[in-house]
């Protein structure tokens, strides 16, 4: 089965610079890639996704890219701010099969 | 729209008593899943649900964990007799359909087993 692995498990960055989180998955089936952010006490929430056809999507602050040659996908924040705090989770999965999640980074922006 | 309902939002139990978990999807959804997340072993898939059929209970960690979805609106996860190493916070979620994209997920159950 799919097999996500997630780095780092936790990231601070000072307020405005950037955050990137890493992710690299086992199943070259997988065609799907949505990012979530958990805030504290409450269920994750999808920030955006992306699929196997594209290469990059980008979302206002936040984009990711993905290299289906590698199998790895990115989350980059830019001009980070306080807000951004959270728990951020990559996922991914292929056809019908339900997501797999990687183990979450703990994101802390230093205002 | 009210979104995942999961109820109740914290238990705190006694070691072998039975612990039910609730769950009120989205509307129209036709999938639901239930997750388990700890600090050590992240979210974990449990169990999923397509148009009220199980489909993929090998998550479940062990025979004292038991799921039904009667209805379109309704799923129960339930724990008997609950252990401490069964503390956790359980999340339902549910989506559109199998392979559409998006989950939405509940606020969560956080379980205490004394």
């Amino acid at each position: 089965g799919e097999n996500v692995e997630q780095h780092p498990s936790t990231l601070s960055v000072q307020e405005g610079d950037s955050a990137v989180i890493k992710c690299t998955y086992s199943d070259s089936a997988s065609n799907y890639f949505p990012w979530y952010k958990q805030e504290l006490g409450k269920g994750p929430q999808l920030i955006i996704d992306i699929r196997s056809n594209v290469g990059e999507k980008k979302d206002q602050r936040i984009a990711v890219t993905l290299n289906k040659t590698a199998k790895h996908f990115s989350l980059h924040i830019t001009e980070t701010q306080p807000e951004d705090s959270a728990v951020y989770f990559c996922a991914a999965s292929g056809g019908n099969t339900p997501l797999v999640f990687g183990k979450g980074t703990r994101l802390s922006v230093i205002a | 729209d009210a979104g995942v309902i999961q109820s109740p939002r914290h238990e705190v139990t006694e070691m072998g008593q039975e612990v039910t978990l609730r769950c009120k999807p989205i509307s129209g959804h036709n999938s639901l899943f239930w997750y388990r997340q700890t600090m050590m072993r992240g979210l974990e898939l449990l169990i999923y649900f397509n148009n009220n059929v199980p489909i993929d209970d090998s998550g479940m960690p062990e025979d004292r964990f038991s799921a039904k979805m009667p209805n379109a609106s309704f799923s129960t996860l339930k724990i008997q007799p609950s252990e401490p190493r069964d503390s956790a916070v359980y999340f339902c979620a549910s989506s559109l359909g199998l392979g559409t994209g998006e989950l939405f997920f509940g606020e969560g159950s956080r379980l205490t087993v004394l």
